[in-house]
């Protein structure tokens, strides 16, 4: 079985604060891929970035970045000088590859975050 | 252009109607999702398809059905069997390190 969780509900920051998203995951396969998801008001899910178990390096990309641990089976998400624009649901989610995962996507059940001029 | 396309965008039912749901993508991926969500809440998996005339049930399959004839098609079926329909329905297609989504059919039971 698979599980992601989000425990951050919801969050609010004031515009330029730098904000976390936390992602924990559970699997038991050893070949996976970690996403991130951002969904504004409009509904459609925008693609983020995405890990493969075998890459624990940290990525950067602009104002955001990954932190993948698999030592502790979290993959966060910070925003660094947050913006109005970042305010959306943002949702991890898990692809395991193999066993009897059969390409299973499990989603968190993802972190509003209002980030207030 | 290649993507995923659902229609409609906004779709009203009578309860007691069944009503289908549309999904159809072009970037010749193997795996399709339906992914029912709710005001405030996250995704939950209905059903997933990893190949064509193959699919699995997800965590809240009961009241819809789905069918994979062609790789390109994952129709969701809502029953009149499913007790509460309106949502937001997501269809997402994926190959192992990559998974895109349509932009979404509203359902609303008048």
């Amino acid at each position: 079985a698979q599980k992601v969780t989000q425990a951050q509900t919801e969050i609010s920051v004031v515009e330029k604060e730098d904000v976390t998203l936390d992602c924990v995951y559970e699997t038991r396969d050893t070949t996976y891929y970690l996403f991130w998801y951002k969904q504004p008001p409009s509904g459609e899910l925008v693609f983020l970035i995405r890990r493969n178990s075998f890459d624990e390096q940290n990525e950067i990309s602009g104002r955001y970045s990954w932190n993948f641990q698999k030592s502790t089976s979290s993959f966060n998400f910070t925003i660094t000088a947050s913006q109005v624009v970042d305010s959306a649901v943002y949702f991890c989610a898990l692809r395991a590859v193999g066993g009897g995962s059969n390409y299973k996507l499990t989603f968190g059940k993802g972190t509003l975050l209002t980030v207030n001029p | 252009d290649g993507g995923i396309t659902q229609s409609p965008k906004y779709l009203f039912r009578k309860e007691g109607q069944n009503v289908t749901l549309s999904c159809e993508q072009n970037l010749n991926h193997d795996a399709m999702y339906w992914y029912r969500q709710d005001p405030g809440q996250g995704l939950r998996l209905i059903y997933y398809s990893q190949i064509v005339n193959d699919f699995q049930k997800g965590d809240i399959a009961e009241g819809y059905s789905v069918s994979r004839e062609k790789k390109e098609s994952f129709p969701l079926t809502v029953t009149s069997a499913q007790k509460n329909p309106t949502a937001f329905y997501l269809c997402a297609s994926s190959i192992v390190n990559e998974a895109f989504f349509g932009q979404g059919t509203r359902l609303t039971v008048v």
